[in-house]
């Protein structure tokens, strides 16, 4: 089974700039996850959708950051305009439902905001 | 508030030693709980889980403890190898809260030959 692709793996961009991350979860999967993750520390749970709704996004900082996931499938994240604080690895993580399942990781998408 | 949290940062064995790596939770309505190993430059990968109507579950080389009355979990890795340096975290799934999936902060396990 194919598992959580993301893209891209690496991205640097300047301060103020706007980069998105895109992510296509495990086939079936309704639910799916972005998490933040800074250097040293565990992943923060950014926004998680079931199929195409959103359940929580009350870490989202909903002024520079945005998600979407059109169809219940594929997933984009985007941060506009970007601060320096932003430097972390995205995480995109799908789970065949929202309880007592495992969430199955990608790679990851390792932004430096420069 | 919600969190969970691990007790040690770093724990540092000899190779064929047992680890034992804890975690503490704060929410009383998580009902599940998973162990992620984390590599450098990859996402974390599942371990084990376990269910709060269980007090253990052991897989191939590692067992899972949940203590509710205390709000506790630890992850023993049993003869540990060098292949298991990695960054370790516990997660809980918060029926409460749409399932929310929240992770501790992690410990490093460091395995010396």
């Amino acid at each position: 089974e194919a598992g959580v692709a993301q893209s891209p793996r690496y991205k640097i961009i300047e301060k103020r700039q706007s980069v998105a991350f895109w992510c296509n979860p495990i086939s079936g999967h309704a639910t799916l996850y972005w998490y933040q993750q800074i250097l040293g520390q565990g992943p923060k749970l950014l926004i998680q959708f079931q199929n195409n709704g959103v359940v929580d996004d009350s870490q989202l900082p909903k002024d520079r950051f945005s998600a979407e996931r059109l169809k219940g499938v594929d997933s984009t994240l985007k941060i506009q305009p970007a601060k320096l604080e932003d430097s972390a690895v995205y995480l995109c993580a799908s789970s065949p439902r929202f309880m007592n399942t495992e969430a199955f990781f990608g790679q990851g998408t390792r932004l430096t905001v420069v | 508030g919600e969190s969970v949290g691990l007790h040690l940062p770093t724990l540092s064995v000899q190779e064929g030693d047992n680890s034992i790596i804890n975690c503490a939770y704060s929410n009383s309505a998580s009902d599940y709980f998973i162990w992620y190993k984390q590599e450098s430059g990859k996402g974390p990968q599942f371990i084990i889980d376990i269910r709060s109507n269980m007090d253990k579950r052991q897989g191939q080389r590692v067992t899972v403890l949940l203590n509710k009355t205390v709000k506790h979990l630890s992850l023993q890795i049993a003869a540990t190898q060098p292949g298991d340096s990695a960054v370790y975290f516990c997660a809980e799934n918060v029926y409460n809260q749409g399932g929310k999936l929240i992770f501790g902060q992690g410990t490093e396990l460091s395995v010396k030959p």
